[in-house]
């Protein structure tokens, strides 16, 4: 599987834009980009996907450079309740070929802290 | 509401005495996985189901057993739990379309001593 690579952890203050990168110089073309989150003591949640296109949801933004080797989460306005261990994940499309674990595959992700 | 529920949240046993640890979803989904999350390692795939009575390992399945013989159910089974086996547990289930998202469970703290 393709890897992604993300920066450990990053700060921001609350009510400002954080943009969290992530690396992927090997995706492929039917690779989607998926990002989710882990706030503390919770399961992960579902953020954002994509595939070349920018995206925005209620909760964020992607930006995926048009090469797609590399992407970008952004917050638009960081709040406290943001703070939490974001992963960028790869994903084929047609998901659950049955072929293998089909599973998310978690890298460590980034831990965002936000400073009020 | 949408859900993935687990039971228990928290669980302190002693080697060997057989647990089970349930998982239930609301959502009709087809897909159902499990996962352990440990310090330093992350999160790592259990086991999975892809329908009734489908299941299969994924990158951790040593020491535990899973069923599927409801959609809404899946539940983890531990036979002779080990200390190696103290971790964090998530349920996740899924449609089965082509980037559909996962949906996780709030975790079950398993402490084996």
């Amino acid at each position: 599987d393709a890897k992604t690579t993300q920066p450990n952890s990053m700060e921001s203050n609350e009510e400002e834009p954080v943009h969290l990168p992530c690396n992927h110089s090997t995706i492929s073309g039917t690779d989607y980009i998926h990002w989710y989150r882990q706030l503390p003591s919770q399961g992960p949640e579902y953020v954002i996907h994509g595939l070349t296109s920018n995206v925005n949801n209620r909760m964020a933004s992607l930006a995926i450079a048009e090469d797609r080797k590399s992407s970008t989460l952004i917050l638009h306005r960081a709040t406290l309740r943001d703070a939490a261990v974001y992963y960028c994940i790869l994903r084929k499309a047609g998901g659950y070929s049955g072929g293998g674990a089909d599973g998310l595959t978690f890298g460590k992700g980034t831990h965002l802290i936000i400073q009020p | 509401e949408a859900q993935v529920t687990q039971n228990p949240r928290y669980l302190i046993t002693v080697t060997g005495k057989k647990l089970t640890v349930t998982c239930s979803q609301n959502m009709n989904h087809e897909y159902m996985s499990w996962y352990r999350q440990d310090p330093g390692l992350g999160l790592r795939q259990i086991y999975y189901s892809m329908n009734v009575e489908v299941t299969d390992k994924g990158d951790v399945p040593e020491g535990y057993k899973v069923s599927r013989k409801e959609k809404r159910n899946f539940p983890l089974i531990l036979e002779s739990p080990s200390p190696n086996q103290t971790s964090l547990y998530f349920c996740a289930s899924s449609s089965l379309g082509t980037t559909d998202t996962q949906y996780f469970g709030p975790g079950t703290r398993l402490t084996v001593l």
